[in-house]
């Protein structure tokens, strides 16, 4: 089974350019999230779909950050304008059920963006 | 609302001795509790999950833990380190309606040979 894919691994930008995060989840899964993990912290959640539905963005900066799983698969999470503080790994997540908290997530390897 | 403490950032053990990583827990309504290992510059892995069944929890690897209500903790140990257990435990929180995932800050395991 494929694991979930995310790309491009690696971003460097300069700040106020516009950048954007793509991720597939593993086939089936209908919840996606997107975290964000600054250096020596752990992973924040940003947002949660259920198939093209949001669940939860109460964390996503909105003036800022979009997201976007139109056909309630791939998914898209954008940046515009980028900041200094929006140096992380930008972490992919899907698990299986359409609801409950008991489901394993299974992550990507994750996006490291760099902004200078 | 739920949050986790993960005591101890960094945490140093012998080869053979015993893992013990710390985590305490916040949470309004009865908690499910997760912990994850991260390897360098990987994704992150579930080691093992609370979801309100057994208290004491196997997870993968020789991992266990248990969830103790009274002492709002779910601490991770291992009976004896390997040098490939060397990564990032985070240890994580949500309810049973899967919203508000939350993480600890984690804690960086070295094993020294």
């Amino acid at each position: 089974e494929a694991g979930v894919a995310q790309s491009p691994r690696y971003k460097i930008i300069e700040k106020r350019q516009s950048v954007a995060f793509w991720c597939n989840p593993i086939s089936g899964h209908a919840t996606l999230y997107w975290y964000q993990q600054i250096l020596g912290q752990g992973p924040k959640l940003l947002i949660q779909f259920q198939n093209n539905g949001v669940v939860d963005d109460s964390q996503l900066p909105k003036d800022r950050f979009s997201a976007e799983r139109l056909k309630g698969v791939d998914s898209t999470l954008k940046i515009q304008p980028a900041k200094l503080e929006d140096s992380a790994v930008y972490l992919c997540a899907s698990s299986f059920t359409l609801a409950g908290g008991t489901d394993t997530q299974y992550f990507g390897p994750g996006t490291r963006l760099t902004v200078l | 609302a739920q949050s986790v403490t993960q005591l101890g950032s960094h945490v140093s053990v012998s080869e053979g001795a015993l893992v013990l990583l710390r985590c305490n827990y916040s949470s309004s309504v009865p908690p499910y509790l997760f912990w994850y290992v991260q390897y360098p510059n990987q994704g992150l892995q579930l080691l093992l999950k609370y979801t309100s069944a057994a208290t004491l929890v196997k997870g993968i690897n020789g991992f266990e833990a248990e969830f103790k209500k009274s002492e709002t903790s779910f601490h991770l140990t291992k009976p004896s380190a390997h040098m490939s257990d060397a990564a990032e435990y985070f240890c994580a929180v949500t309810s049973n309606t899967g919203n508000q995932f939350y993480f600890g800050t984690g804690t960086s395991l070295t094993v020294i040979p």
